[in-house]
Parts: structure tokens; C-alpha cells; sequence
């Protein structure tokens, strides 16, 4: 059965330093997203893609976040300077059309010292 | 400002019994809800995706029922297993040019033998 593959699993990082977080979609999906768990905390949404453009962002997806697809393939979260608080496991997800079921992936597990 | 709200939070019980987990929303103007389900450490796992326009949805031992007017969300598993030992999530999604996923807090279920 196809599934969302992330890498890495896990991911240790210094403060003000850039992370790349990487997920392969579903190969004929064509909407994709970034959601991020804090631990003991719920799931929220970061971002939405479509058509090689971001559809949504929440208010957690400020200046220092960005998104690419940048093959048929790929699709990337980039951190440009990571915090504390970004600290969390990042989801990615994808689903065949918009408003259909949102398959996630196993997630990064970030932790930002 | 939509809010999901999950209860119990946390459920322990032998195996074999039928389980009713419920998810509620504030807000009735949904387009689909999604039952997950998440591993300690792991992605989520689509359960079962209820369109507003449906009551319920079965796989397996799995129902989910979905009262949109009254803003409830049920999942019913039958004759649970040790395996069923997880946190259940539900999310909610409004559609109207936003397919985002608004979690809930979570059922830690946990069934021993």
C-alpha cells in the first residue's frame, strides 16, 4: 500500500540553524501539507500546497518557515533559523483531492538545543 | 474559532469489550471528519474519513458515526484487542477553500488482556 515516507526520523539541531525536513507523498496525490505535534500537545496545521503554491498557512508558519516541491517528488520543510520552541514532530501528509482523507506520514522528530 | 474536544482522554480496559470514544466540535459547519489513530512516537494512521453529508462509516470492527447538528463525532470499536492500545484522534475539516485538518486532544486507549 502506498504510503507518505519522511526523512530523517529524527533530527538534533542548534539554535539559529537552518533544518531541511523531507517527505515523499503519495506518488498520484496532488495536495500536500506540514502539520507539527509539540509534545502532549495537539496536532496543528502549518501549511497547505497545491499546484506548486501554498493554498494555507496557519499564524505558526510566519517568515522563517518555507515549502518547495522541489521535484516531482519531494516536498520540503525548511527552517531558516530554528528556535526552541520549534521543537516538535513535524507530520507530512497528502491526499488525492482537497477535502479527502489526508494520509500523514511517520514525522521528524526535531529537537532544537 | 472552531475547538475539538476528545473523551475521555485517557481509557483502560480489558479485551473484548466495545469501546465508544467521542469527539465533539463547536462549530457544525463542516465539510468531512477524520478518525486517527497514533502510536507512542509514531505518524497517525487513517481510521476512516465521514463526508458532512454521511452519518457513518464502518471498517472492520470500526464504526464511526457523525452527528453534524449537534457537533459529535462517535467511534465504536467491537471486541477490542490489546492491539487497539493507542491514542485515537479525530479532526474536523470546513471545507469552503480550506481543506486543514483541526485536531482534538485525543483518547489514549489502552486494552490489556
Amino acid at each position: 500500500e502506498p504510503e507518505v515516507t519522511q526523512t530523517p526520523s529524527h533530527q538534533v539541531t542548534q539554535m539559529g540553524q537552518e533544518v531541511i525536513l523531507r517527505c515523499v507523498p503519495i506518488s498520484n496525490h496532488l495536495y500536500f501539507y506540514w502539520y507539527r505535534q509539540i509534545l502532549g500537545q495537539k496536532v496543528e496545521f502549518l501549511v497547505s500546497f497545491y499546484n506548486n503554491e501554498i493554498s494555507e498557512k496557519s499564524e505558526i508558519f510566519d517568515d522563517q518557515f518555507s515549502v518547495e516541491r522541489p521535484d516531482g517528488s519531494n516536498f520540503t520543510l525548511k527552517i531558516r533559523s530554528t528556535k526552541l520552541e520549534d521543537s516538535a514532530m513535524y507530520f507530512c501528509a497528502s491526499s488525492a483531492e482537497t477535502s479527502q482523507a489526508q494520509y500523514f506520514g511517520p514525522g521528524t522528530r526535531l529537537l532544537v538545543l | 474559532k472552531q475547538e475539538v474536544t476528545q473523551i475521555p482522554a485517557a481509557l483502560s480496559v480489558p479485551e473484548g469489550e466495545n469501546l465508544v470514544l467521542n469527539c465533539s466540535f463547536t462549530d457544525s459547519a463542516i465539510y468531512n471528519l477524520q478518525w486517527f489513530r497514533q502510536d507512542p512516537g509514531k505518524g497517525l494512521t487513517s481510521l476512516l474519513l465521514i463526508q458532512s453529508s454521511q452519518r457513518e462509516q464502518t471498517s472492520g470492527r470500526l464504526n464511526a458515526s457523525l452527528d453534524k447538528s449537534s457537533g459529535r463525532s462517535t467511534l465504536y470499536i467491537a471486541a477490542s484487542q490489546p492491539g487497539d492500545s493507542a491514542t485515537y484522534l479525530c479532526a474536523v475539516s470546513r471545507g469552503h477553500n480550506t481543506d486543514k485538518l483541526i485536531f482534538g486532544t485525543g483518547t489514549r486507549l489502552q486494552v490489556f488482556p
